[in-house]
């Protein structure tokens, strides 16, 4: 079946500009995870989305950090104002259920000049 | 909160021979170990993952092995062969506040298979 879905794959921005990346999690899921992936890094923990509840933003780095999740369906990761360390591939995956594997997305890849 | 040091950084294996990549982790109340393999450019996959109640699990060559007492684990590749080159995460994970796998990631090994 399909995957997790991003987009756009890629995006140049102008610092101090704002920015929306989007994500399709796998259909039924109902957990979603966005992370921040800098050039040879891990992956850190930005925000978690569980079906209707609150969701868990303990990871986001600032306030310029914000994102939604309508129901169990598309999330979007909103960054304002760029800076030119927000530079990253920006990951969302999906689970079935909060404790269930996480399943990954392509990938935003985000350049801020 | 969890932190996850991984080792080695970069590791080269003559295709044949196996593979083994070291994780630890500080926070106790961890119970999830996943592992992905991330090709470049492209998304990480889960390739195998433990629970705190085993202490190994094999899938053919791949293996991953725990010891909570000491706070680590291990996946191990036998009979490595090229297409294993690629970037391999550790994670553990903790209970967030809203009861999700809250995955905290190592900083990768680099993996190349020598042909």
């Amino acid at each position: 079946g399909a995957g997790v879905s991003q987009s756009p794959s890629n995006k140049v921005t102008e610092k101090g500009k704002d920015v929306e990346l989007r994500c399709d999690p796998i259909s039924g899921h109902t957990a979603l995870y966005w992370y921040r992936q800098r050039l040879g890094q891990g992956l850190e923990f930005l925000i978690y989305f569980q079906g209707n509840s609150a969701p868990d933003k303990s990871g986001l780095p600032s306030d310029r950090f914000s994102a939604e999740r309508t129901g169990e369906s598309v999330s979007t990761l909103t960054i304002q104002r760029t800076q030119q360390e927000d530079s990253a591939v920006y990951l969302c995956a999906s689970s079935r259920q909060a404790r269930e594997t996480q399943y990954f997305g392509p990938g935003t890849r985000l350049l801020v000049l | 909160g969890e932190n996850v040091e991984q080792h080695p950084s970069t590791l080269s294996v003559q295709e044949g021979d196996s593979a083994v990549i070291k994780c630890t982790y500080s926070d106790s109340a961890s119970n999830y170990f996943p592992w992905y393999k991330q090709e470049l450019g492209k998304r990480p996959q889960l390739i195998i993952d433990i629970r705190s109640n085993v202490g190994e699990k094999k899938d053919q060559r791949i293996a991953v092995t725990l010891n909570k007492t000491a706070k680590h684990f291990s996946l191990h590749i036998t009979e490595t062969q090229p297409e294993d080159s690629a970037v391999y995460f550790c994670a553990a994970s903790i209970k967030g506040v809203r009861g999700n796998e809250k995955l905290t990631f190592g900083t990768g090994t680099r993996l190349t298979i020598i042909p």
